[in-house]
């Protein structure tokens, strides 16, 4: 079965300290991948995609994801975060057959900016 | 522009009774999903459009549950009767979907916040 993980549920992050968010995938052909922000009572908007091509993809707000098709996985990073930065983040991914908006989302993790 | 505009953003609501939300998506937008966001369950896409048309709608939880897209800038989602596991928030996201994927994506509306006692 299609699926897309998040083993992070919470992470903890100082600002200024650098972030680091995992997302792994098992679909039977590499997806369309992507990151997703979702502020308290706000809906989600796109940091970022993986369609093809380089893998180390730029987003917004100083984000960054890297596609490793070795080891499934499309982490998200930020070099030094901001406390706007605070907010739950989501990887999610589209089959290839699907159409791309068919997204499948991980569980989400939350990030609490401390100062 | 005014982005995918949602209605009501809160509705609370008793078991049993029906309930209507509302989704105006971006104009010129072609593609048209409902998702539904619960602590239990996360994000799930419910249902999804292409040009007024409903493409997929496996992911419908029962019966209870339609969605209507009669123009390309109103959509609703409907659950009667209503029950108090149908309490979650409910988005409506909107994209122009093309030949191809690279340059699209997907805007979602705030939200509809649905609370059934």
């Amino acid at each position: 079965a299609q699926s897309v993980t998040q083993p992070d549920i919470h992470i903890t992050v100082s600002e200024g300290a650098s972030l680091e968010l995992r997302c792994n995938y098992s679909y039977g052909a590499t997806p369309y991948l992507f990151w997703y922000v979702q502020s308290p009572g706000q809906g989600l908007q796109l940091l970022l995609k993986y369609f093809s091509g380089d893998t180390l993809v730029q987003g917004i707000k100083g984000f960054e994801a890297e596609f490793k098709r070795s080891q499934s996985s499309f982490n998200l990073r930020k070099p030094s975060v901001h406390w706007s930065d605070a907010a739950e983040y989501f990887c999610a991914a589209s089959g290839l057959t699907d159409s791309w908006g068919k997204l499948q989302f991980g569980a989400g993790t939350q990030v609490v900016v401390t100062p | 522009d005014a982005g995918v505009i949602q209605s009501p953003r809160h509705e609370v609501t008793e078991m049993g009774q029906e309930v209507t939300l509302r989704c105006k998506p971006i104009s010129g937008h072609n593609s048209l999903f409902w998702y539904r966001q619960t602590m239990m369950r996360g994000l799930e896409l419910l249902i999804y459009f292409n040009n007024n048309v409903p493409i997929d709608d496996s992911g419908m939880p029962e019966d209870r549950f339609s969605a209507k897209m009669p123009n390309a800038s109103f959509s609703t989602l409907k659950i009667q009767p209503s029950e108090p596991r149908d309490s979650a928030v409910y988005f409506c996201a909107s994209s122009y979907l093309g030949q191809t994927a690279t340059n699209e994506k997907l805007f979602f509306g705030s939200g509809t916040q649905l609370s059934v006692l």
